[in-house]
């Protein structure tokens, strides 16, 4: 077990929604970045927070949005779904330092239909 | 744009047996990353490597990085079963202290271990 908290484990929508996906980091891990795996496209980095701040974007939609909280959870929303935003999201933590490893959640299945 | 790539993406080996995955990248970096994930489940983090020259070992698996060539070389000795997942090498580019901002992964190898 990371440490990192992912919910919920899988989400069934369909097209067109908007659902929201969560994440508690380690404690103490003041950076949280999101990653989306998907079979044709590997694994995509889409955003950084770090205390609250966004760091980094990545390979982001504009459909897609994400914050974090005082409270250093975070939340991805994705909306106006699309068949193949189909994919297993992930949420990572770090202590916030360069050369420090990130640690991974345990996903969050996404399956629009 | 920076390019991480693995070879092979695919590897079947029989128990016992030794055998290397590449990790090549395209821009200069001195940080680099092993993860493992088996099918379905999370990455779980294997190696650090924070320097060129950098070689560390876990068990049956070791990983060594060289800054110059842009590489990195994850070496399974004697592979077992339980070795068989995906492996996925992660470069970090990002100058910020603040952590690992653009962490860009490599395709990922699946390995499996045939007994």
């Amino acid at each position: 077990d990371s440490g990192v908290t992912q919910t919920p484990k899988h989400l069934i929508t369909a097209t067109g929604q908007r659902v929201t996906l969560r994440c508690s980091p380690r404690s103490g891990d003041l950076s949280v970045y999101w990653y989306q795996q998907s079979l044709d496209q590997g694994l995509q980095f889409l955003i950084h927070y770090y205390n609250g701040e966004e760091r980094a974007k990545g390979n982001i939609l504009e459909r897609f949005s994400a914050q974090q909280f005082p409270d250093l959870h975070s939340e991805l929303n994705l909306s106006s779904l699309e068949l193949g935003d189909s994919a297993l999201y992930f949420c990572a933590s770090s202590v916030g330092q360069i050369n420090t490893e990130a640690f991974f959640g345990q996903g969050t299945r996404l399956t629009v239909v | 744009e920076l390019k991480v790539e693995q070879n092979p993406l695919f590897l079947s080996m029989q128990e016992g047996k030794n055998y290397t995955i590449y990790c090549n990248y395209s821009t200069t970096s001195d940080r680099l990353y092993w993860y493992r994930q088996d099918p379905g489940k999370s990455l779980e983090s294997l190696f650090v490597l924070l320097s060129n020259g950098a070689v560390k070992q876990e068990g049956r698996l070791m990983a060594s990085l060289d800054t110059k060539a842009r590489l990195s070389t994850l070496h399974i000795t004697a592979a077992v079963h339980d070795l068989s997942a995906t492996y996925f090498c992660a470069v970090d580019i990002g100058i910020s202290n603040f952590g690992n901002e653009k962490l860009t992964f490599g395709t990922g190898t699946r390995l499996t271990i045939i007994p």
